[in-house]
């Protein structure tokens, strides 16, 4: 059965400051890995995937990821923080396609990111 | 483009009354959508795979006949509730497949929050 973790309920960084995220998957064969941020009261807007090549991904609004294979994690980064970055963060991996087109996400439990200005 | 939207975005009902949610994909055609559960600072809960032409499968625990999935097209699939209770007061998201023929992503729709009384 596949996992995702997410260590940290909640985050908090100054402003300006760099952050991580932190999330660790387990998966039968290679990953799929994702990266959604959801706002309050909304659905989840996708940042981020990996699904094969570099092991550093860039994605949406100056965000970046970093696959490592050996450990397994799959960790969200950004250099600068901003006060709108606060929000509920979900890693999520996808298994294996057992049939053509009909996947599953597995999400991890979110980790809540506050910004301090 | 990959734009999801929910109707409604709010709805409250009485107890013992049924509530349909739309899921629209708004600029594609989505032969697969996801119908999720998310409660009050946790993850989100895969309910079931809707697939266009087809029954929709079921996770395990979720009640097939109280949650009925229609995706009679290839941009609209809809849950009904039948019989809301308050303890089925959630927040519902419904997600998409997209592109088609790649490596799929999935594009969530703004959510719907039911509140039964």
């Amino acid at each position: 059965a596949q996992s995702v973790a997410q260590p940290e309920d909640q985050v908090k960084v100054a402003e300006g400051n760099p952050l991580t995220v932190k999330c660790t998957y387990s998966v039968s064969g290679n990953p799929y890995l994702f990266w959604y941020v959801q706002y309050p009261n909304r659905g989840l807007q996708f940042l981020l995937k990996y699904i094969t090549g570099d092991n550093l991904v860039k994605g949406s609004y100056g965000f970046e990821a970093e696959f490592n294979k050996s450990q397994t994690s799959f960790h969200l980064k950004k250099p600068s923080a901003l006060v709108s970055d606060s929000a509920l963060y979900f890693c999520a991996v996808r298994g294996y396609l057992s049939n053509f087109g009909n996947e599953k996400l597995t999400f991890g439990t979110g980790t809540r990111l506050t910004i301090i200005p | 483009g990959a734009v999801v939207s929910q109707h409604p975005s709010r709805v409250i009902c009485k107890s013992g009354t049924s509530v349909k949610i739309e899921c629209r994909s708004l600029d594609f055609q989505a032969t697969t959508m996801f119908w999720y559960r998310q409660f009050p600072k946790q993850s989100l809960m895969l309910m079931a795979t809707s697939n266009e032409g087809s029954k929709a499968t079921y996770e395990q625990g979720v009640e097939k006949d109280k949650f009925l999935i229609n995706h009679a097209s290839l941009t609209l699939s809809t849950l009904t509730v039948t019989s809301a209770h308050p303890e089925d007061s959630s927040f519902y998201i419904c997600s998409a497949l997209y592109p088609p023929g790649q490596v799929y992503e999935q594009y969530f729709g703004p959510g719907t929050r039911l509140t039964v009384t």
